[in-house]
């Protein structure tokens, strides 16, 4: 199947601040699914995309799916401590969902 | 109340061992699945079963054996335990045809072969 790439892998940020973390695949995609797990926990689902350049915003998080259908970013603003874990994107193609290696997100107060 | 629920929460087993993983949704999802997570936290698919049909079985040992009795339940047995199965086993599930809600999780199961 098809294999999407996330950077960074690890974000360090600074309570306040934005960021914004980036799946990148070399063929087209068919749906993105964004999920969060909190260390300890389990994968929850964030968001679907499905439109090429569709932007979907909840709350302080904006996802968005490139013009081409080969990228996505979730971009966090005023980052806050309940926003630590770690964050997937996923693939859904032919019923399949195939997850980036995600990028962890800390913290500092 | 819990949607997916996964038992047990935890199991230490000695290699060679033969055990097994239930899963259990309420949610009247139709299909159902199994993702490994490692200690990197990436997340790979291992089988997924549509009204207790098998529709995905990747490269996975034969010693993994997923059963489904019912389209509530999937269960993995796994035979022969080795060290390198030690993991996180999710369970999750979707409904048919319908993914603007995306997969529901378990809990997770967290293995630990020694």
């Amino acid at each position: 199947g098809q294999q999407v790439m996330q950077i960074p892998q690890y974000q360090h940020v600074q309570e306040g601040e934005d960021f914004t973390t980036y799946c990148n695949s070399s063929t087209t995609l068919s749906n993105i699914q964004w999920y969060k797990q909190r260390p300890g926990g389990h994968p929850v689902f964030l968001i679907q995309l499905v439109k090429s350049g569709e932007v979907k915003k909840q709350k302080r998080l904006t996802f968005q799916f490139g013009e081409a259908k080969k990228n996505s970013s979730l971009h966090i603003t005023a980052t806050q401590t309940t926003d630590v874990g770690t964050y997937f994107c996923a693939d859904l193609n032919d019923y399949k969902l195939s997850f980036g290696a995600g990028t962890t997100v800390t913290v500092r107060a | 109340d819990t949607a997916v629920s996964q038992t047990p929460k935890y199991l230490v087993t000695q290699m060679g061992n033969d055990k097994s993983i239930k899963c259990e949704q309420n949610l009247g999802h139709d299909t159902m699945y199994w993702y490994k997570q490692d200690s990197k936290k990436f997340l790979k698919i291992m089988f997924s079963y549509n009204n207790k049909e098998l529709i995905i079985n990747e490269t996975v040992p034969n010693r993994f054996s997923p059963k489904s009795p019912d389209k509530a339940h999937l269960n993995l047995h796994i035979n022969s335990l080795e060290l390198g199965d030690s993991a996180v086993y999710f369970c999750a599930s979707s409904p048919d045809g319908e993914f603007n809600y995306g997969y529901t999780f378990g809990s997770g199961t967290r293995l630990t072969v020694v």
